[in-house]
Formats: C-alpha cells, sequence, structure tokens
C-alpha cells in the first residue's frame, strides 16, 4: 500500500549547525504536506507546511522543499539549537480525504551541544 | 493561534474500568476530530476521525464497541476506553483540523495527549 517513510532513524547535529531531515512519500495522490516536532511525552506541534502547487516554502528557522518528480520531502533547520532536539514527523494528506494525514515513521534529531 | 486541549494529560486505572478523554479545540471550531494511539518511540496511528454530530469512522482494527467517540460539539470530541485492559495501556493523542482557506486542505493541530496506564 501507500507509505511515507523516512530514511533516516536518527540524526545526531552539533548545535549551530544546520540540519536536514528527509522524508520520502508515495502517494502520487497527497497534495499536501505537513511536518510535525514531537517532544519527549508532548502532543505534535506543528512546525510547516506546503502545498503540492509549491517546491519550497520557509518559515522561522525552517525550510520545507517538496520535490514531486521523486516524491520527496525534507526539513531544513537553520543554526540547529538544543530546543530542537526532538522527533520529527513528516505527514501527507491525500486530496479528498477529509484531511485525514498519513505519517512517516519519525526520526529523532539530536543536538550535541 | 489554534490551541488544543485534552484531558486528563495523565490517568491509571484498575483492569476492567472505564476511562473517558476529552479534546477540546479552545479558540477554533474544528471541522473534524481526529484521535490516535502511540507507542513508545512509534508513530502515530490512526485510530477513528470524528465529525460532529456524525458517527465516528474508524480504522480497520480498532474496535469501536471498545474505543467509543462522541463528537458532541465543534469544539468536543471524547474517546471512552471501554473495559480496559493492560494492553490498552498507550498514549492517546486528539487532533482538530482548521480550515486554511476555503477548499482548501486543513491543518491537524494536536492536543497534549494522555497517558494511560491500565494496571
Amino acid at each position: 500500500g501507500e507509505s511515507v517513510g523516512l530514511h533516516l532513524p536518527t540524526l545526531s547535529v552539533q548545535e549551530g549547525d544546520n540540519s536536514i531531515i528527509n522524508c520520502a512519500y508515495s502517494n502520487s495522490a497527497s497534495d499536501y504536506f505537513i511536518w510535525y516536532k514531537q517532544e519527549s511525552g508532548k502532543g505534535p506541534q506543528f512546525i510547516i507546511d506546503i502545498r503540492s502547487n509549491m517546491d519550497k516554502r520557509q518559515g522561522q528557522r525552517v525550510t520545507v522543499l517538496l520535490n514531486k518528480t521523486v516524491k520527496h520531502l525534507s526539513l531544513q533547520i537553520a543554526a540547529t539549537q538544543p530546543g530542537d532536539s526532538a522527533v520529527y514527523f513528516c505527514a501527507e494528506n491525500e486530496a479528498g480525504a477529509n484531511s485525514k494525514l498519513t505519517f512517516g515513521k519519525g526520526i529523532t534529531l539530536s543536538v550535541r551541544p | 493561534g489554534a490551541v488544543v486541549s485534552q484531558h486528563p494529560s495523565r490517568v491509571i486505572c484498575k483492569s476492567g474500568t472505564s476511562v473517558k478523554i476529552e479534546c477540546r479545540s479552545l479558540d477554533f471550531q474544528a471541522t473534524t476530530m481526529f484521535w490516535y494511539r502511540q507507542f513508545p518511540k512509534q508513530s502515530l496511528m490512526l485510530m477513528a476521525t470524528s465529525n460532529e454530530g456524525s458517527k465516528a469512522t474508524y480504522e480497520q482494527g480498532v474496535e469501536k464497541d471498545k474505543f467509543l467517540i462522541n463528537h458532541a460539539s465543534l469544539t468536543l470530541s471524547t474517546l471512552t476506553v471501554t473495559s480496559a485492559h493492560p494492553e490498552d495501556s498507550s498514549f492517546y493523542i486528539c487532533s482538530a483540523t482548521r480550515p486554511l482557506l476555503a477548499g482548501g486542505p486543513s491543518t491537524q493541530y494536536f492536543g497534549p495527549g494522555t497517558r494511560l496506564l491500565v494496571l
């Protein structure tokens, strides 16, 4: 079946460096993508989203890139901080699917001081 | 903002009892609410989709008589775990959707989760 997956289970970066978290999706009908951050014991927190008619969107210190040709989504975090340590999930929404999301497996970002 | 709350945040109960978890959208009216469960170090698993005034739609493998969902208003949905057993122990998370634009996709905003431990 269709699935959303992440390439790497863990990512360790030095504080101050940029982080890039990657996600592959396989549902070509998906038209809306979201990145969530989840800290231990808390619910997922919305970070940034992108619609399929865009290939890049920037927020505060974060950028999401969408490559529909290869079905790839990435989250870039600039100047990574200790507070960025968390599990990150990509999620996709299929057009017309009543906002139902399919989540990737999650990747743990660990920031070294 | 788009704030979603859950209550309680943590509950411990005896096997065989029922537990109710509330999910509220505090500053917006949610067209749809979702219920997820999450096991340690795993992703979120969708349990059901809840629309106000209608029956919830359950995902395959989720027992609707075990996990009762009531969506009484556009700001409140409840999940009741009936006759809870230790294997029901998990982290339960709700989300509520807030439309971005008319006809556009809706973003899901999540509650803080409820940790259920069944003894």
